[in-house]
């Protein structure tokens, strides 16, 4: 079945820079794109922007550009989000998911488990 | 921040029906599909109702979704226990280029 599984929980100082991987299967990996999407605790849900998994361009909503990075290794489907300079603010879970009905649609399907990004000195 | 407003909780007894609104505006409901999501507490959103109105398999015929203009709106019939969760809207803004959630609706079955 379609799945994408997120690396584990990470703690960080600020200051630090982390790297979140997002493994694809079920599916061929480069025909949709793969979305970042953020969750604060207590929030809702924000979208970071997308990849094109076939090309590796990067779009990067308003607010997650400079220190996001979204990057593909399609030779083993993973999706990969960087974040540098951590910030405190920068704590939250941290989904994959992938783009699903069309390019210009809200569609996200499946989602990945989340990878909670913790930044603590 | 969101561009989509929903309520921020909605609540029923088992049975019961419940309707969750979506208030957006022309550059995204009213001009694009809708989506809904549901989150179960500590997991991860699962689509539930694209394209306004469809369901994907496996979600039961217990959620429909509508829209109309620039507002959509997610209905649970029969409502269970387990669909105590918080449940997001979703559209397609074509002034940001990009896709848009709502604020959450915290479901509560009393």
């Amino acid at each position: 079945q379609v799945q994408l599984v997120q690396s584990g929980s990470e703690l960080k100082k600020p200051g630090a820079s982390v790297k979140v991987s997002c493994k694809a299967s079920g599916y061929t990996f480069s025909n949709n794109e793969m979305n970042w999407v953020r969750q604060a605790p207590g929030q809702g849900l924000e979208w970071m922007g997308w990849i094109n998994t076939n090309t590796g361009n990067p779009t990067y909503a308003q607010g997650f550009t400079g220190r996001f990075v979204f990057s593909v290794d399609t030779s083993v489907s993973t999706a990969y989000l960087q974040i540098s300079s951590l910030k405190a603010e920068d704590t939250a879970v941290y989904y994959c998911a992938r783009g699903w009905g069309g390019r210009t649609a809200a569609g996200f399907y499946p989602w990945g488990q989340g990878t909670l990004v913790t930044v603590s000195s | 921040q969101s561009v989509l407003t929903q309520p921020p909780s909605a609540s029923g007894t088992p049975g019961q029906r419940v309707t969750i609104s979506c208030s957006g505006s022309s550059s995204n409901i009213g001009s694009n599909y809708v989506f809904w999501y549901q989150q179960l507490p500590g997991t991860a959103p699962k689509l539930l109702i694209y394209r306004n109105n469809q369901r994907p398999s496996g979600v039961p015929d217990r959620f429909s979704g509508s829209k109309s203009g620039t507002s959509a709106s997610l209905a649970i019939s029969g409502l269970r226990s387990e669909d105590e969760a918080d449940y997001y809207c979703a559209a397609w803004d074509d002034s940001l280029s990009g896709p848009v959630f709502g604020t959450g609706t915290k479901v509560t079955v009393l």
